[in-house]
């Protein structure tokens, strides 16, 4: 059973436009959440993340939603630039930070020109 | 910070045979953590060390799979009597403590024929 569920395999963009990436999980005892960018051959990326006790967090072009009571979080980018094409992943731990993650299964982000 | 290093890169090795992985983590990092991947999947949690020891094991590290960090460095990972299942790609991460983010390497892709 998936406690960390990416439903969007994929999504395309235009360059300069809102990248929305969501997620969603089962587990309540979870309370740290991060997003993972992932380029082909390379290992994951870390991007941002996020606390159960906020609901935003913002780190430049990234920002993470958390809406504990719909156990949903998402990733925005703003402005998107091709640069940022790769698959992204979201995390979950329930420990208060980051001993064992939990993935989902990641959406393959494209940014087109 | 020269990163998370992996070795080997690629391991092609027959069903039956034991192959054995390195990871070199950022230097000073205590967190040591063995991640496998597989295609169309996220990263799944194997283990992780503190320094030398091995403080959590996951149900997927059947007994074929051994893990050591001997002096609290590098770390490898051996697996025994391989099975095509084993094929994945295996991700190593280290961090200077359980509230900092994994840093991943680039990974070993077994292939088990």
């Amino acid at each position: 059973d998936q406690q960390v569920k990416q439903n969007s395999p994929s999504l395309s963009v235009q360059e300069g436009r809102i990248s929305i990436l969501n997620c969603d999980y089962t587990n309540s005892m979870f309370d740290y959440f991060l997003w993972y960018k992932k380029y082909p051959a390379e290992g994951p990326t870390f991007l941002i993340s996020i606390s159960s006790i906020k609901d935003k967090n913002e780190d430049g072009r990234f920002t993470v939603f958390l809406n504990k009571s719909a156990k949903h979080l998402s990733l925005h980018i703003v402005p998107s630039q091709p640069g940022d094409s790769a698959v992204y992943f979201c995390a979950a731990s329930e420990n208060s930070g980051y001993s064992t993650l939990t993935f989902g299964k990641g959406t393959m982000l494209l940014v087109s020109p | 910070d020269t990163g998370v290093s992996q070795d080997p890169r690629h391991k092609i090795t027959k069903r039956g045979q034991n192959v054995t992985f390195r990871c070199d983590p950022i230097s000073e990092h205590n967190r040591l953590y063995w991640y496998r991947q597989t295609l169309g999947q996220g990263p799944e949690f194997l283990t992780y060390f503190q320094n030398e020891a091995q403080l959590e094991k996951s149900r997927l590290l059947s007994d074929r799979f051994s893990a050591e960090r001997p002096k609290g460095s590098f770390s490898t990972l051996e697996i025994q009597r391989t099975e095509q299942g084993d094929s994945a790609m295996y991700l190593c991460a280290s961090s200077s403590d359980g509230y900092s983010p994994l840093h991943f390497g680039n990974g070993t892709r077994l292939t088990v024929t």
